[in-house]
């Protein structure tokens, strides 16, 4: 089974600048999550889908990031503009379901480090 | 909001030590825990988890953790660690599927 795919996997841009990161999850997954990770803190959740629509997206920074999963499956996440406390790595993750009462794993991709100068 | 606090930032082992990692959580309700493992290099991986039933949970490579409900605590342990489990462990929690915290992680260094 293949996982969970990212690309690029590193970006280097300048602050005030866009950047948009890109995930496929895996096969069949209903549910995909983007989170960000600033060095020495753990996975913090930006965004999760549920299909294509949107479960929670409390700690998603609206003014400057963006999600969307207009078919239910491939999903992009955009910074616009960037900020240098931007800089972390960006994990998406996806599990088969999402439903109250049973339990998902969530299974997570690669990452795409971005660092903004 | 939920939150989770794990105690220990680095720790130093030998091979054959055992180990013992802390995780706390702050929330009122039902919750969902885990650990997650990310080895260097590599993906996160789930290393276990508590859904329900049995406190004590058993996963991967011979770890184990102990869901005290009381303490709001979720320790892992493993009774003897290996040169290979050197890693970083987060613990997690969330609430029916939904909004998962990750604490700081833990990073595991262990000599051989």
């Amino acid at each position: 089974e293949a996982g969970v795919a990212q690309s690029p996997r590193y970006k280097i841009i300048e602050k005030r600048q866009s950047v948009a990161f890109w995930c496929n999850p895996i096969s069949g997954h209903a549910t995909l999550y983007w989170y960000q990770q600033i060095l020495g803190q753990g996975p913090k959740l930006l965004i999760q889908f549920q299909n294509n629509g949107v479960v929670d997206d409390s700690q998603l920074p609206k003014d400057r990031f963006s999600a969307e999963r207009l078919k239910g499956v491939d999903s992009t996440l955009k910074i616009q503009p960037a900020k240098l406390e931007d800089s972390a790595v960006y994990l998406c993750a996806s599990s088969s379901g999402g439903l109250a009462g049973a339990y998902y794993e969530q299974y997570f991709g690669p990452g795409t480090r971005l660092t903004v100068t | 909001a939920q939150s989770v606090s794990q105690h220990n930032h680095h720790v130093i082992l030998s091979e054959a030590a055992s180990l013992e990692l802390g995780c706390n959580y702050s929330y009122g309700g039902t919750v969902n825990l885990f650990w997650y493992v990310q080895y260097p290099g590599q993906h996160l991986q789930l290393l276990l988890k508590y859904f329900s039933g049995d406190p004590l949970v058993k996963g991967i490579k011979g770890f184990e953790a102990e869901f005290i409900k009381s303490k709001f605590s979720f320790n892992l342990r493993k009774p003897s660690v290996q040169w290979s489990d050197t890693a970083e462990y987060f613990c997690a929690v969330n609430h029916n599927n939904n909004d998962m915290r990750f604490g700081a992680g833990t990073r595991l260094t262990v000599k051989p």
